[in-house]
Protein backbone atom coordinates (compact mmCIF):
# COMPACT_ATOMS: atom_id res chain seq x y z
CA UNK A 1 0.00 0.00 0.00
CA UNK A 2 2.40 2.96 -1.55
CA UNK A 3 -0.58 5.59 -0.36
CA UNK A 4 -0.20 8.72 -2.99
CA UNK A 5 2.55 8.76 -5.01
CA UNK A 6 3.69 11.85 -7.38
CA UNK A 7 6.17 12.05 -10.52
CA UNK A 8 8.55 13.02 -11.02
CA UNK A 9 10.31 14.37 -7.77
CA UNK A 10 11.53 17.59 -9.25
CA UNK A 11 11.69 18.82 -12.66
CA UNK A 12 13.28 22.38 -14.60
CA UNK A 13 11.29 23.62 -17.20
CA UNK A 14 11.95 26.73 -19.40
CA UNK A 15 9.20 29.62 -20.08
CA UNK A 16 7.12 28.31 -22.43
CA UNK A 17 7.56 24.06 -22.20
CA UNK A 18 4.78 22.02 -20.86
CA UNK A 19 4.47 18.96 -18.77
CA UNK A 20 2.49 16.46 -16.71
CA UNK A 21 2.79 15.57 -13.56
CA UNK A 22 1.12 12.62 -12.31
CA UNK A 23 -0.57 11.67 -9.24
CA UNK A 24 -1.43 7.75 -7.84
CA UNK A 25 -3.48 7.06 -4.98
CA UNK A 26 -3.92 3.09 -3.86
CA UNK A 27 -6.89 3.08 -1.16
CA UNK A 28 -9.58 3.92 -3.89
CA UNK A 29 -10.53 7.17 -2.58
CA UNK A 30 -13.28 9.60 -4.84
CA UNK A 31 -11.64 12.44 -3.97
CA UNK A 32 -8.28 14.30 -5.20
CA UNK A 33 -6.81 17.81 -4.98
CA UNK A 34 -3.54 19.50 -6.66
CA UNK A 35 -2.39 22.08 -4.72
CA UNK A 36 0.48 24.48 -4.79
CA UNK A 37 2.90 25.38 -2.02
CA UNK A 38 4.58 28.74 -1.48
CA UNK A 39 6.74 30.39 1.14
CA UNK A 40 4.24 32.32 3.52
CA UNK A 41 1.79 31.23 1.70
CA UNK A 42 0.55 27.81 2.71
CA UNK A 43 -1.09 25.41 0.57
CA UNK A 44 -3.89 26.52 -2.45
CA UNK A 45 -6.04 24.50 -4.01
CA UNK A 46 -5.65 24.31 -7.82
CA UNK A 47 -8.09 22.21 -9.17
CA UNK A 48 -9.83 19.14 -7.42
CA UNK A 49 -12.41 16.28 -8.73
CA UNK A 50 -14.53 14.28 -6.97
CA UNK A 51 -14.92 11.34 -8.78
CA UNK A 52 -13.64 9.66 -12.01
CA UNK A 53 -14.36 11.88 -14.76
CA UNK A 54 -14.67 15.11 -13.00
CA UNK A 55 -12.77 17.97 -12.38
CA UNK A 56 -13.51 21.61 -10.95
CA UNK A 57 -11.70 24.76 -10.21
CA UNK A 58 -10.09 25.98 -7.04
CA UNK A 59 -8.46 28.95 -5.69
CA UNK A 60 -5.83 29.20 -8.74
CA UNK A 61 -6.86 27.38 -11.41
CA UNK A 62 -4.99 29.34 -14.10
CA UNK A 63 -2.62 28.50 -16.16
CA UNK A 64 -3.06 23.98 -15.50
CA UNK A 65 -5.49 21.92 -16.73
CA UNK A 66 -5.95 18.73 -15.18
CA UNK A 67 -8.06 15.25 -15.97
CA UNK A 68 -8.94 12.32 -13.76
CA UNK A 69 -9.61 9.50 -16.24
CA UNK A 70 -8.94 6.61 -14.22
CA UNK A 71 -10.35 6.95 -10.01
CA UNK A 72 -6.54 6.31 -8.98
CA UNK A 73 -4.90 8.90 -10.88
CA UNK A 74 -5.22 12.70 -11.32
CA UNK A 75 -2.93 14.97 -13.49
CA UNK A 76 -2.02 18.03 -13.67
CA UNK A 77 -0.46 20.22 -17.07
CA UNK A 78 1.06 22.95 -17.40
CA UNK A 79 0.35 23.82 -21.21
CA UNK A 80 3.18 26.62 -20.93
CA UNK A 81 5.33 26.92 -18.11
CA UNK A 82 5.76 30.67 -16.56
CA UNK A 83 8.51 31.50 -13.47
CA UNK A 84 5.04 32.12 -11.36
CA UNK A 85 4.07 28.32 -11.88
CA UNK A 86 7.79 27.69 -9.82
CA UNK A 87 6.62 26.53 -6.99
CA UNK A 88 6.17 22.82 -4.98
CA UNK A 89 2.79 20.74 -5.87
CA UNK A 90 1.40 18.27 -3.94
CA UNK A 91 -1.49 16.12 -4.39
CA UNK A 92 -3.97 14.53 -2.14
CA UNK A 93 -6.71 12.23 -1.68
CA UNK A 94 -10.00 11.58 0.52
CA UNK A 95 -12.54 9.40 0.80
CA UNK A 96 -14.92 11.47 2.65
CA UNK A 97 -18.34 9.58 2.05
CA UNK A 98 -18.91 8.20 5.29
CA UNK A 99 -18.74 10.91 7.93
CA UNK A 100 -17.61 14.09 8.62
CA UNK A 101 -15.61 13.13 11.54
CA UNK A 102 -13.80 10.34 8.94
CA UNK A 103 -12.08 12.66 7.18
CA UNK A 104 -8.40 13.59 6.18
CA UNK A 105 -6.71 14.72 3.15
CA UNK A 106 -3.44 12.33 2.50
CA UNK A 107 -1.00 14.09 0.71
CA UNK A 108 2.17 12.99 -1.59
CA UNK A 109 5.85 13.75 -1.07
CA UNK A 110 5.34 16.57 -3.28
CA UNK A 111 7.00 17.79 -6.76
CA UNK A 112 9.74 20.81 -6.95
CA UNK A 113 9.11 22.73 -9.92
CA UNK A 114 11.10 25.88 -11.19
CA UNK A 115 10.48 27.42 -14.10
CA UNK A 116 13.54 29.78 -15.76
CA UNK B 1 -14.79 34.03 3.17
CA UNK B 2 -13.29 30.99 5.09
CA UNK B 3 -9.69 30.89 6.17
CA UNK B 4 -7.61 30.56 9.21
CA UNK B 5 -4.89 32.89 10.25
CA UNK B 6 -2.04 31.48 12.42
CA UNK B 7 1.17 32.89 13.95
CA UNK B 8 4.20 33.51 11.68
CA UNK B 9 7.48 32.13 12.52
CA UNK B 10 10.12 31.11 12.39
CA UNK B 11 9.75 29.78 16.03
CA UNK B 12 12.69 28.44 17.91
CA UNK B 13 12.63 27.13 21.20
CA UNK B 14 15.21 24.97 23.25
CA UNK B 15 14.45 21.23 23.80
CA UNK B 16 12.11 20.60 26.47
CA UNK B 17 10.11 24.11 26.23
CA UNK B 18 6.58 24.41 26.17
CA UNK B 19 5.16 25.19 22.70
CA UNK B 20 1.64 27.37 21.33
CA UNK B 21 0.91 28.02 18.00
CA UNK B 22 -1.87 30.12 17.48
CA UNK B 23 -4.54 29.80 14.95
CA UNK B 24 -7.74 31.80 14.91
CA UNK B 25 -10.24 31.17 12.05
CA UNK B 26 -13.33 32.39 10.06
CA UNK B 27 -16.02 30.65 8.70
CA UNK B 28 -19.54 30.03 8.34
CA UNK B 29 -21.42 27.00 9.32
CA UNK B 30 -19.31 24.58 11.80
CA UNK B 31 -16.30 23.52 10.33
CA UNK B 32 -13.99 20.87 11.23
CA UNK B 33 -10.38 21.89 12.62
CA UNK B 34 -7.15 20.43 11.48
CA UNK B 35 -3.38 20.77 12.60
CA UNK B 36 -1.51 19.08 9.78
CA UNK B 37 2.55 18.60 10.00
CA UNK B 38 5.76 18.40 7.33
CA UNK B 39 8.72 17.57 7.85
CA UNK B 40 11.66 18.57 5.88
CA UNK B 41 10.97 17.36 2.34
CA UNK B 42 7.99 15.43 2.82
CA UNK B 43 4.24 16.01 2.49
CA UNK B 44 1.90 16.77 4.90
CA UNK B 45 0.14 14.64 7.47
CA UNK B 46 -2.23 15.06 9.62
CA UNK B 47 -1.65 15.75 13.43
CA UNK B 48 -4.73 15.93 14.96
CA UNK B 49 -8.56 17.34 14.13
CA UNK B 50 -11.75 18.41 16.12
CA UNK B 51 -14.94 18.81 14.50
CA UNK B 52 -17.36 20.28 16.81
CA UNK B 53 -16.98 22.99 19.69
CA UNK B 54 -14.83 22.33 23.05
CA UNK B 55 -13.33 19.14 21.45
CA UNK B 56 -9.57 18.37 21.93
CA UNK B 57 -7.75 16.85 19.56
CA UNK B 58 -4.39 15.17 20.39
CA UNK B 59 -1.23 13.17 19.43
CA UNK B 60 2.35 12.60 19.99
CA UNK B 61 2.01 14.88 22.70
CA UNK B 62 0.34 17.76 21.09
CA UNK B 63 -3.54 19.26 21.98
CA UNK B 64 -5.22 21.78 20.47
CA UNK B 65 -9.29 22.57 21.65
CA UNK B 66 -11.76 23.72 19.59
CA UNK B 67 -12.79 26.97 21.08
CA UNK B 68 -16.01 28.39 19.27
CA UNK B 69 -16.46 31.56 21.19
CA UNK B 70 -12.82 32.75 20.02
CA UNK B 71 -12.41 31.04 16.64
CA UNK B 72 -8.98 29.57 17.77
CA UNK B 73 -7.71 26.23 17.60
CA UNK B 74 -4.00 26.47 19.20
CA UNK B 75 -1.89 23.80 19.24
CA UNK B 76 0.03 23.14 22.46
CA UNK B 77 3.01 20.96 23.55
CA UNK B 78 4.38 20.33 27.07
CA UNK B 79 7.95 19.55 26.13
CA UNK B 80 9.20 19.58 23.06
CA UNK B 81 11.77 17.68 21.13
CA UNK B 82 14.02 17.95 18.42
CA UNK B 83 11.67 16.11 16.32
CA UNK B 84 9.39 18.22 16.53
CA UNK B 85 11.08 20.65 14.25
CA UNK B 86 8.68 20.98 11.17
CA UNK B 87 6.25 23.46 9.72
CA UNK B 88 2.95 23.35 10.83
CA UNK B 89 -0.18 23.98 9.46
CA UNK B 90 -3.72 24.53 10.94
CA UNK B 91 -6.87 24.38 9.03
CA UNK B 92 -10.46 23.91 8.08
CA UNK B 93 -12.98 22.31 6.57
CA UNK B 94 -16.25 23.90 6.13
CA UNK B 95 -19.14 20.74 5.73
CA UNK B 96 -19.54 21.29 1.67
CA UNK B 97 -19.35 19.99 -1.18
CA UNK B 98 -15.80 18.19 -2.32
CA UNK B 99 -14.11 18.45 0.99
CA UNK B 100 -12.05 21.24 0.99
CA UNK B 101 -9.62 22.45 3.04
CA UNK B 102 -8.51 25.97 3.90
CA UNK B 103 -4.86 26.33 4.80
CA UNK B 104 -3.24 28.25 6.76
CA UNK B 105 0.29 29.87 6.00
CA UNK B 106 1.89 27.49 7.92
CA UNK B 107 4.84 27.76 11.12
CA UNK B 108 8.19 26.43 10.81
CA UNK B 109 9.55 25.53 14.42
CA UNK B 110 13.00 25.00 15.39
CA UNK B 111 14.36 23.15 17.99
CA UNK B 112 17.71 23.29 19.62
CA UNK B 113 19.34 20.26 21.55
Amino acid sequence: NAGVTQTPKFRVLKTGQSMTLLCAQDMNHEYMYWYRQDPGMGLRLIHYSVGEGTTAKGEVPDGYNVSRLKKQNFLLGLESAAPSQTSVYFCASTDDLLARTLYEQYFGPGTRLTVT
Amino acid sequence: GDSVTQMEGPVTLSEEAFLTINCTYTATGYPSLFWYVQYPGEGLQLLLKATKADDKGSNKGFEATYRKETTSFHLEKGSVQVSDSAVYFCALRVYSSASKIIFGSGTRLSIRP
